[in-house]
Formats: structure tokens, sequence, C-alpha cells
């Protein structure tokens, strides 16, 4: 069964700095989608970034990027130019081809310094 | 826009009493999917259904049953809520099959049992 591990409960950064969150998954598939969701104190949960297993390329989304290393099971989501309105939970997800639910990382509460 | 609509943000419910906790989506999404969310464990879910009538069990099915009657309706109930069964809902739902489509939520439903 797939696994999701998001090793750091709580992290923190200062307003305009960059944070990076680690994920890392198991798998034994060779195809797959992973997610990052965002989870703000609203509870709405927001997509904000995915990444197909296929693509080399790792996905961009304005400040939000990753970094998909697929031999290592890591998939990392790197925050440029902090905002206040990016403190949230942040939530890493799996999600293999022909299935809909996804399997959740436990999260990683992200505060923002200003 | 997307929208997955819960019918509670916040409901307080006795110790044994049948709880019904609805969803509706309105992107004509084949998927449903209620996720439980506790602190420190991330989302688990709970049922997933992939098409009108059909439902399948998650990670922690127990306590719970759920109906899907209707393609955009996804209910799940607690047949005799237990104080264990506090928790936060969120109900999501997806596009089918290979486009890896990602999964939209609604706002989350707070349940207390007393």
């Amino acid at each position: 069964a797939q696994t999701v591990t998001q090793s750091q409960p709580e992290m923190s950064v200062q307003e305009a700095e960059t944070v990076t969150l680690s994920c890392t998954y198991d798998t034994s598939e060779s195809d797959y989608y992973l997610f990052w969701y965002k989870q703000p104190p609203s509870r709405q949960m927001i997509l904000v970034i995915r990444q197909e297993a296929y693509k080399q390329q790792n996905a961009t989304e304005n400040r939000f990027s990753v970094n998909f290393q697929k031999a290592a099971k890591s998939f990392s989501l790197k925050i440029s130019d902090s905002q206040l309105g990016d403190a949230a939970m942040y939530f890493c997800a799996y999600r293999s081809p022909g299935q809909g639910n996804l399997i959740f990382g436990k999260g990683t509460k992200l505060s923002v310094k200003p | 826009d997307v929208k997955v609509t819960q019918s509670s943000r916040y409901l307080v419910k006795r110790t044994g009493e049948k709880v019904f906790l609805e969803c509706v989506q309105d992107m004509d999404h084949e998927n449903m999917f209620w996720y439980r969310q506790d602190p420190g464990l991330g989302l688990r879910l709970i049922y997933f259904s992939y098409d009108v009538k059909m439902k399948e069990k998650g990670d922690i099915p127990e306590g719970y049953s759920v109906s899907r009657e209707k393609k955009e309706r996804f209910s799940l109930i607690l047949e005799s809520a237990s104080t264990n069964q506090t928790s936060m809902y969120l109900c999501a739902s997806s596009g089918g099959g290979r486009g890896g489509t990602e999964a939209f939520f609604g706002q989350g439903t707070r349940l207390t049992v007393v």
C-alpha cells in the first residue's frame, strides 16, 4: 500500500523569505500523481500544485514550485517570497492512476512571521 | 466556479443519536469521498463512491455508513454517534479515469458528540 510521510509537523518562515516543505512517499507504481494542498484556518482545502510522475519537469505555480525526485520518492514544496496569507496547514497527497482517492500525509503547519 | 457544499459547518450531537452529514457537488464528478481529519493524523478515508449506488470502504469505515442515491449527493451516516467520532469531516469529489483530476473539497463539518 502507498504511504505518504511529512516529517516536519511545524515550520516557520519570515515574510518574504523562502521555505521548503518536505514530503516522501512509498509506492511500487511507476505512474501516479502527487499534490500539495493548503488548508488555511478557514478549513477550505485548496489545491496548490500537482505533478504527474511521468513528467520530468517540476511543476510551478507562481510562487510555488516542487522538487520532484522520482527515484528518491521525494516531492518537496518550495514557497518563494512568503506572504502572511501562506500561513496554513499543508498536506502532501498521492493518487494512483485510475483511482479517485487521495492518500494524505499528516500535514505541516506553516507559520509566517511578519 | 467549482463547488462542493457540506450541509453544516458545525454540529453538536448527543451520544447514541443517528447523524447525517450531507455533501453536494455541482461538477458532475463520478467520485466522491468522505475523510476524517484529526490533529496529528492527517486525513483518513472513511468511505468513497465511484458511481451512484456504489460505495467502497476506506481505511476507517467502522461506525459509519454512506448513501449515494444521486450522482451529486453523498451522505455520511453515523448510525449511533459516539464521543470518539468527534472530529472534522471533509467531503471531496473528483473526476474519474486517468485524467488525474485533483479532488475538490467542501468547507468541512466540525462534529462534536457529547
